[in-house]
């Protein structure tokens, strides 16, 4: 079957680095996302990884194995706001994406 | 800016009635436009995803004639929750999808609430 594997739930210091990390077992693979949604709001996009490495987005980062099937989100100096829930998800070989429960992420001051 | 058009955002309905939730593509041609469901303090839910021009494809356990989806045109799909019960009360939410490997945009989601 499909799974994916995410923390349920992390907390961080204000100004702090945390790392989300995302394990899959997908049939096939054409890219991994990681999208931020606030409660109560429709999830945003935060990046996409389709090749190994990392990707550095400003204050964000994402990182990716295709061969470990792993992935991680990196955060830096957070701030209050980016407490959210941060989804994991696969784009399979039908392009059909799979969700990770999310990560719950409590920054406190 | 916003590439996706949700509306409405609330909507409060009697037990009963029928409820329609538009979502519009602002700036591409969305030729795949799925619908979730997320009841509070859980994931996102598929429900089904529908291509321009052709049926919708419904999830296992979603049921086709409650939750009715029209994909009339490459820049906008609906949702029809019909008689709409208190058990359907949930964020449900739209989302498109561009060229193959693009992400997927959101709309910014409709909080039903059945009374």
């Amino acid at each position: 079957g499909q799974n994916i594997d995410q923390p349920t739930e992390m907390t961080a210091t204000e100004g702090a680095i945390v790392q989300i990390n995302c394990t899959y077992q997908t049939s096939g693979f054409n890219g991994l996302f990681w999208y931020q949604q606030h409660a109560g709001e429709a999830p945003t996009f935060l990046s996409y990884n389709v090749l190994d490495g990392l990707e550095e987005k400003g204050r964000f980062s994402s990182f990716l194995s295709r061969s470990k099937g792993y992935s991680y989100l990196l955060l830096k100096e957070l701030q209050m706001k980016d407490s959210a829930s941060y989804l994991c998800a696969v784009l399979d070989s039908n392009y059909q994406l799979i969700w990770g429960a999310g990560t719950k992420l409590i920054i406190k001051p | 800016g916003a590439v996706v058009s949700q509306h409405p955002s609330r909507v409060i309905c009697k037990s009963g009635t029928s409820v329609k939730i538009e979502c519009r593509s602002l700036d591409f041609q969305a030729t795949t436009m799925f619908w979730y469901r997320q009841f509070p303090k859980q994931s996102l839910m598929l429900m089904a995803t529908s291509n321009e021009g052709s049926k919708a494809t419904y999830e296992q356990g979603v049921e086709k004639d409650k939750f009715l989806i029209n994909h009339a045109s490459l820049t906008l799909s609906t949702l029809t929750v019909t008689s709409a019960h208190p058990e359907d009360s949930s964020f449900y939410i739209c989302s498109l999808k561009g060229r193959e490997n693009s992400p997927l945009h959101f709309g910014n989601g409709t909080r039903l609430t059945v009374t």
